[in-house]
């Protein structure tokens, strides 16, 4: 049963537009919530987080929404850049657990 | 600099062999985790460690075995039991809760059995 869900496994966005990423949980026991960016064989770099007791967080061009009564939470990049396009993970972590369980991932892809 | 270390980027094995795949972190956290990530897949959690001499098994931790005899290290064994282990292997670690919930990644070691 996959706690964290991506549901679009990409995604094609024209460079200077906004890119969207969704994630949806299932557990409402969930304090945090991450997004990574990763590069083909490389480690994921961490982007953004927000706590379960938020509905926005904001860093530069990257901004995380969370809807906890839909259990849904999304990344708007904007504007979208060519050095954007990467496979973007959302994560969550349980409350008062060291875990971190990740959807499987949307691949965004910036059009020049 | 701090940061996470994985050796080797690039490792083959013989299948029936045991592989050691190392993790090295400067970053004085207290945890530390193994994911293992296939083509089209998420990232799976196979270990982790919230402090030294104590670990927990994720969700696919058979074939798999790790030791934490220090806090910098946390390394994955890869047995022969382990019925498809060619994937890519990442390691974390994150601070304690109330330091920031963010986990930092190594650059991952490819595992290919021949």
């Amino acid at each position: 049963d996959q706690q964290v869900k991506q549901n679009s496994p990409s995604l094609s966005v024209q460079e200077g537009r906004i890119s969207i990423l969704n994630c949806d949980y299932t557990n409402s026991m969930f304090d945090y919530f991450l997004w990574y960016k990763k590069y083909p064989a490389e480690g994921p770099t961490f982007l953004i987080s927000i706590s379960s007791i938020k509905d926005k967080n904001e860093d530069g061009r990257f901004t995380v929404f969370l809807n906890k009564s839909a259990k849904h939470l999304s990344l708007h990049i904007v504007p979208s850049q060519p050095g954007d396009s990467a496979v973007y993970f959302c994560a969550a972590s349980p409350m008062g657990t060291y875990k971190y369980i990740f959807g499987t991932g949307t691949r965004l892809k910036v059009l020049a | 600099d701090g940061g996470i270390t994985q050796s080797p980027k690039y490792l083959f094995r013989k299948e029936g062999q045991n592989v050691t795949l190392s993790c090295e972190q400067n970053l004085n956290h207290d945890a530390m985790y193994w994911y293992r990530q296939d083509p089209g897949q998420g990232l799976r959690l196979i270990y982790y460690s919230q402090i030294v001499n104590d670990f927990q098994k994720g969700d696919i931790a058979e074939g798999y075995s790790v030791s934490r005899e220090k806090k910098e290290s946390f390394p994955l064994t890869v047995t022969s039991a382990q019925k498809n282990p060619t994937a890519f292997y990442l390691c974390a670690s994150s601070p304690s809760p109330d330091r920031g919930p963010e986990a930092f990644f190594g650059q991952g070691t490819r595992l290919t059995v021949v």
